[in-house]
């Protein structure tokens, strides 16, 4: 247990479905990042979020809608999804965006989406 | 931008022995960070071992340490007697100095320790 929990850890839905992921966090931390992982390739950077406010968003289509209302949870709020949208979404944390050796980024275990 | 290469996509090692994972990345950057990540099967990745671009010591971690060779842009892995819990997906990153804790991600690279 690394302290980033997500829910639920499988999720089917169709094109037409509106779903939400969840991630929480309790390691006190208070950055939160959300990157896709499909098949093949690398691991795709999609929002991140410090103290509650977005501060990246990698053109990434407005069918994902992030929602951060406090330090320690973050949704994604998914809608009219493409079949191509199926894959790994995991979420992460830090202490915040410093980067560098130390402020390191913890990840949950992701959901699997699968898109009919 | 950054890209990072990792040219394996499957490997395998035999329990005990040793393995090396190999990683490039290209930057125009003098100062950088690169870290190696594992993924095992239940998906949660893990930070394996870090390193500053600005030293040129090699990490060490246990059984996990790195070649970190800053002229040819190479940070490859190397597992010291592998083992079964070593199965796993393992992702090299890079992190610009300064650059707000983004990381860029290699595609990965699958290693089955075999008993």
């Amino acid at each position: 247990e690394t302290g980033v929990t997500q829910t639920p850890r499988h999720l089917v839905m169709g094109m037409t479905n509106k779903k939400s992921l969840k991630c929480e966090q309790h390691l006190g931390h208070n950055a939160m990042y959300w990157y896709k992982q499909s098949a093949k390739k690398p691991l795709e950077l999609m929002f991140v979020y410090n103290f509650k406010e977005q501060t990246e968003n990698n053109s990434v289509p407005s069918r994902f809608s992030p929602e951060c209302p406090n330090s320690s949870h973050l949704f994604l709020h998914l809608h009219t999804l493409q079949p191509e949208d199926s894959a790994l979404y995991l979420c992460a944390s830090s202490q915040d965006l410093a980067g560098g050796l130390t402020d390191i980024q913890y990840f949950g275990a992701g959901t699997r989406l699968s898109v009919l | 931008a950054q890209t990072v290469t990792q040219s394996q996509p499957e490997m395998s090692v035999q329990e005990a022995e040793t393995v090396t994972l190999s990683c490039t990345y290209d930057t125009s950057e003098n100062n950088y960070y690169l870290f190696w990540y594992k993924q095992p099967p239940s998906r949660q990745m893990i930070l394996v071992i870090r390193q500053e671009a600005y030293k040129q010591q090699n990490a060490t971690e246990n059984r996990f340490s790195v070649n970190f060779q800053k002229a040819a842009k190479s940070f490859s892995l190397k597992i010291s007697d592998s083992q079964l819990g070593d199965t796993a997906m393992y992702f090299c990153a890079f992190m610009k100095h300064d650059a707000g804790n983004m990381l860029t991600f290699g595609g990965g690279t699958r290693l089955m320790v075999k008993p």
